[in-house]
């Protein structure tokens, strides 16, 4: 078993609509999470990070975590067309330990 | 641009042929990552650098790769002899020292092993 599983998609959805992006992981010995979106043929970039169960919301995103499930979720709100590309969960190890883990990326199309 | 700097952006070679390629981080950022990515997975570490000391590597990093950051700022990825199954994109990141979640990446090298 994978340490972080996320559904590769893809995932087509009209523009405007709410879009809902979701990982699980295996070891509870994470620290924190991250969503990365990343363009064809450029490498990811972050979009948030959390620590904390609960819900981290910035702009049209908002981060989900809950740790007693081992569960993360990405919305995007008023979904756009430029928002379309590969969404990637990570998770951080213990302090002290430098490896993020990614899932395998969610390929998002926003249809205009 | 001040972010994390590739090159080549992408690279060609014949199996057992030796490439090397080239990281610059973003210049007050002391820790520098190597990660490997394959066409639909998610990115895979390989190792990591504080200043100019490799403190963490992969199994995946197999004795035909070799990573060095001599001075504490660029860094090399080489791998000798080339194998088929190492063509993947080979991304590099750099973060500063109290900011362990905000990890920026470059544009990656892709590189195919014919």
């Amino acid at each position: 078993q994978k340490e972080v599983e996320q559904d590769p998609g893809p995932l087509s959805v009209p523009e405007g609509a709410i879009v809902s992006l979701n990982c699980t992981y295996s070891n509870s010995a994470f620290q924190y999470f991250m969503w990365y979106r990343q363009y064809s043929r450029k490498g990811p970039e972050l979009l948030m990070y959390t620590y904390s169960s609960g819900n981290k919301e910035d702009g049209r995103f908002t981060a989900q975590v809950d740790k007693s499930s081992k569960y993360i979720s990405l919305f995007i709100r008023d979904s756009q067309p430029s928002d379309s590309a590969t969404y990637l969960c990570a998770k951080g190890g213990n302090f002290g330990n430098e490896k993020l883990t990614f899932g395998t990326g969610t390929r998002l199309t926003i249809i205009p | 641009d001040t972010g994390v700097s590739q090159n080549p952006r992408h690279k060609i070679t014949k199996r057992g042929q030796n490439v090397t390629f080239r990281c610059d981080p973003i210049s007050e950022h002391n820790r520098l990552y190597w990660y490997r990515q394959t066409l639909g997975q998610g990115p895979e570490f390989l190792t990591y650098f504080q200043n100019e000391a490799q403190l963490e590597k992969s199994r995946l990093l197999s004795d035909r790769f070799s990573a060095e950051r001599p001075k504490g700022s660029f860094s090399t990825l080489e791998i000798q002899r080339t194998e088929q199954g190492d063509s993947a994109m080979y991304l590099c990141a750099s973060r500063s020292r109290d900011s362990s979640e905000k990890l920026f990446f470059g544009s990656g090298t892709q590189l195919s092993v014919l």
